[in-house]
C-alpha cells in the first residue's frame, strides 16, 4: 500500500479553469511538500506545510492534519502551469538527521490554451 | 540563489560501464539524497548521506554505491551499468531540521544501452 496517494494521475484543463490536485497519506508526518516538475526534469519546491493554508500567487495549498489530506489549487490556470505536481511527506519516524521524504507518484497536468 | 547542481543533464552509457553521477550543493547542507524516478513509480530513494563519509541505504540501493568525501559533493556510482538502470536520477539536499525544505537538482537522464 502506498503511503502517499495522489489524485488524479492525469489532468487536462482549459486555460482559465480552477484546478485541484489531492494528496492523502497514511502515516504520521512532520511536514508536507508540494513540488513542481517541468518537462526536462528539474524539481522546484512550491510549498511546505505543517498546518493550515498557504498562498503564493495563483497557487494555494491546504492541509488537514486530522484527515491526513492536502490539496493544491491553481486558480486561473495557464498553459505554463503544465507540469507534474508531486506531493511528498516528511515522516516523523525519519526525523532528526535523516529527513527522508516519501513521494506520491505525481499528477501530470496539461493546460490547453 | 540556492543551488543543487548535477554534473550532466543527459548521459548515454554502455552495459557494464562504471558510471559516476555527481551532485554539488552550495548551501552547506548536511543531508544529501539520490533518487531515481521512473514512470508509474514516482521517486524512490537510492542512498542518502547525513554527513561527510556517512551514508545510509534507501529503498533501492542494489547496483549502486555512493561517495561523500566533502560536504558539498555527493556522488552516485553505478559499478556495472545495466539496462534496468536507465532512468531519471535526481539529487537533493536539505538541513536536518524536520521542517526545512529539500532542494533538488535539475536531474540526469541516464540511458544504458
Amino acid at each position: 500500500k502506498n503511503e502517499v496517494e495522489q489524485s488524479p494521475q492525469n489532468l487536462t484543463a482549459q486555460e482559465g479553469e480552477f484546478i485541484t490536485i489531492n494528496c492523502s497519506y497514511s502515516v504520521g508526518i512532520s511536514a508536507l511538500h508540494w513540488l513542481q516538475q517541468h518537462p526536462g526534469g528539474g524539481i522546484v519546491s512550491l510549498f511546505m506545510l505543517s498546518s493550515g493554508k498557504k498562498k503564493h500567487g495563483r497557487l494555494i495549498a491546504t492541509i488537514n492534519i486530522q484527515e491526513k489530506h492536502s490539496s493544491l489549487h491553481i486558480t486561473a490556470s495557464h498553459p505554463r502551469d503544465s507540469a507534474v505536481y508531486i506531493c511528498a511527506v516528511r515522516l516523523i519516524r525519519y526525523g532528526g538527521s535523516q529527513g527522508n521524504l516519501i513521494f506520491g507518484k505525481g499528477t501530470k497536468l496539461s493546460v490547453k490554451p | 540563489d540556492v543551488k543543487v547542481t548535477q554534473s550532466s543533464r543527459y548521459l548515454v552509457k554502455r552495459t557494464g560501464e562504471k558510471v559516476f553521477l555527481e551532485c554539488v550543493q552550495d548551501m552547506d547542507h548536511e543531508n544529501m539524497f539520490w533518487y531515481r524516478q521512473d514512470p508509474g513509480l514516482g521517486l524512490r530513494l537510492i542512498y542518502f548521506s547525513y554527513d561527510v563519509k556517512m551514508k545510509e541505504k534507501g529503498d533501492i540501493p542494489e547496483g549502486y554505491s555512493v561517495s561523500r568525501e566533502k560536504k558539498e559533493r555527493f556522488s552516485l556510482i553505478l559499478e556495472s551499468a545495466s539496462t534496468n538502470q536507465t532512468s531519471m536520477y535526481l539529487c537533493a539536499s536539505s538541513t536536518p531540521a524536520l521542517q526545512n525544505e529539500a532542494f533538488f537538482g535539475q536531474g540526469t537522464r541516464l540511458t544504458v544501452v
